[in-house]
């Protein structure tokens, strides 16, 4: 069966600090992988998707950057952290096919910046 | 500008009856439509979809209705449970996009 994995759970960082959060998707191939923002109060916000490796696409201006190196590892950085970046990140993939098929999320990371 | 709008920020209902959630959509190239269920400080997790070809979809107690006319989605949960008590955001995505928009989310709560 297919698993997520997104770490760390938890992370406080200060204003100006770089930023790596990480997502690997095991037990399939070629998956599609997402990066979503949920802000306090607020709905999922998409951030990034990638079809494949090395392919980044990007919904949101803004501080931060993703990466895809290996097929299921997705990753998301900043190089200098702002206030407004906190939030609840979350990592998902669907199946490669793309077209109907669900999102599956990891449970997370809560991003705190201080 | 939200693509997907779910106009209720919160729900109540008592254990046992039926609960609605509704969600609306602007953009009429979605074909497929999904529904999740959110815990704190967890990921969403998948409940159940509905592509365009249909109008109603079923799995247990929950059943999502498509009306394409009036670009809006249900989800039915019956009978409800305590433990369905959680935010509900539907979402939507249309072919060769690859990607999925979230409305803002329905915080259900079930009252036993």
């Amino acid at each position: 069966s297919q698993t997520i994995h997104q770490w760390p759970a938890t992370l406080v960082q200060p204003v100006g600090s770089p930023l790596s959060l990480e997502c690997t998707v095991e037990g399939t191939s070629n998956p599609n992988l997402y990066w979503y923002r949920q802000a306090a109060g607020r709905g999922l916000q998409l951030l990034f998707y990638s079809v494949g490796i090395g392919q980044i696409s990007s919904e949101v201006p803004q501080n931060l950057s993703a990466s895809r190196p290996q097929d299921r590892q997705f990753i998301l950085s900043s190089k200098k952290l702002l206030l407004s970046d906190s939030g609840f990140y979350l990592c998902a993939w669907s199946a490669g096919q793309g077209y109907n098929s669900p999102l599956h999320f990891g449970n997370g990371t809560r991003l705190t910046v201080t | 500008d939200q693509q997907v709008k779910q106009n209720s920020p919160s729900l109540s209902v008592q254990e046992g009856r039926i609960s609605i959630l509704n969600c609306d959509y602007t953009n009429s190239m979605f074909d497929y439509f999904l529904w999740y269920k959110k815990y704190p400080a967890e990921g969403p997790t998948f409940l159940i979809s509905i592509s365009s070809i249909k109008d109603k979809n079923e799995d247990g107690r929950f059943t999502v209705f498509l009306n394409k006319s009036a670009k809006h989605l249900s989800l039915h949960i019956v009978p409800s449970q305590p433990g369905d008590s959680a935010v509900y955001f539907c979402a939507a995505s249309s072919q060769g996009t690859y990607k999925y928009i979230f409305g803002t989310g329905t915080r259900l709560k079930v009252l036993a």
